[in-house]
């Protein structure tokens, strides 16, 4: 099946610092979103991708949708101690009512 | 602002008995879905179900397994006889059918431990 690969694993910073984590794939998505998991909880939306190329902010959080339509990137700024948790890339192959296929996550962790 | 609930938040039950998962999705969408995330691993699709019947089905999704629209209000994922490798977090998702926007909204999950 479809496979997301999402790097790093984990990541530990400091308060402040600026975080990166990406997702690439062999196959093209039509749809690329980012969700934020926290512990005991179910994964929340922070940005919904839809054309190749596109650039997308919410607040401190920006993400963008691979020209290849094979990768995305997202980028947290100023990092805060509540940044703390499992974030997600998840594809879409065609419509965006289909399945989510997940990456494995990316742990983040804030020191403050 | 609306959101998804499941129920029970924990559940417990021996190797080979049926259990019962509920969902109430959002009230005014029509496309839902069960996923599940097994401890330390990524979250998985298991089905989605649209007008009273599945739209598409995982591997994981076998004979064991089942989905219902009770009535109006509830979706609900049956396990007849569970395994020890069923034991996951059990997410369940709704999305709405409108153009501008069809993002899929996910649960609190309910743990599922077989013993």
């Amino acid at each position: 099946g479809q496979q997301l690969n999402q790097s790093p694993q984990s990541m530990f910073i400091q308060e402040g610092e600026d975080v990166s984590m990406n997702c690439t794939s062999s196959s093209i998505f039509n749809t690329w979103l980012w969700y934020k998991q926290d512990p005991g909880e179910g994964p929340v939306l922070l940005i919904a991708l839809y054309k190749a190329g596109e650039l997308t902010s919410n607040g401190r959080l920006t993400a963008q949708f691979g020209i290849t339509r094979k990768d995305s990137f997202l980028n947290i700024s100023a990092s805060i101690p509540s940044d703390v948790g499992i974030y997600f890339c998840a594809g879409q192959l065609r419509g965006r009512l289909e399945k989510l296929v997940f990456g494995k996550g990316t742990k983040l962790t804030v020191n403050p | 602002e609306p959101e998804v609930t499941q129920t029970p938040s924990h559940q417990v039950t021996q190797m080979g008995q049926e259990v019962i998962l509920r969902c109430v999705p959002i009230s005014n969408h029509l496309y839902f879905y069960w996923y599940r995330q097994i401890l330390g691993q990524k979250v998985e699709f298991l089905v989605s179900f649209y007008n009273n019947e599945i739209s598409e089905k995982s591997e994981i999704f076998d004979d064991q397994f089942s989905v219902e629209r009770p009535d109006g209000s509830n979706f609900t994922l049956k396990i007849r006889s569970t395994k020890l490798e069923d034991s996951a977090m059990y997410f369940c998702a709704s999305a709405p059918v409108t153009l501008n926007t069809d993002t899929q909204y996910f649960g609190p999950g309910t743990r599922l431990t077989v013993l």
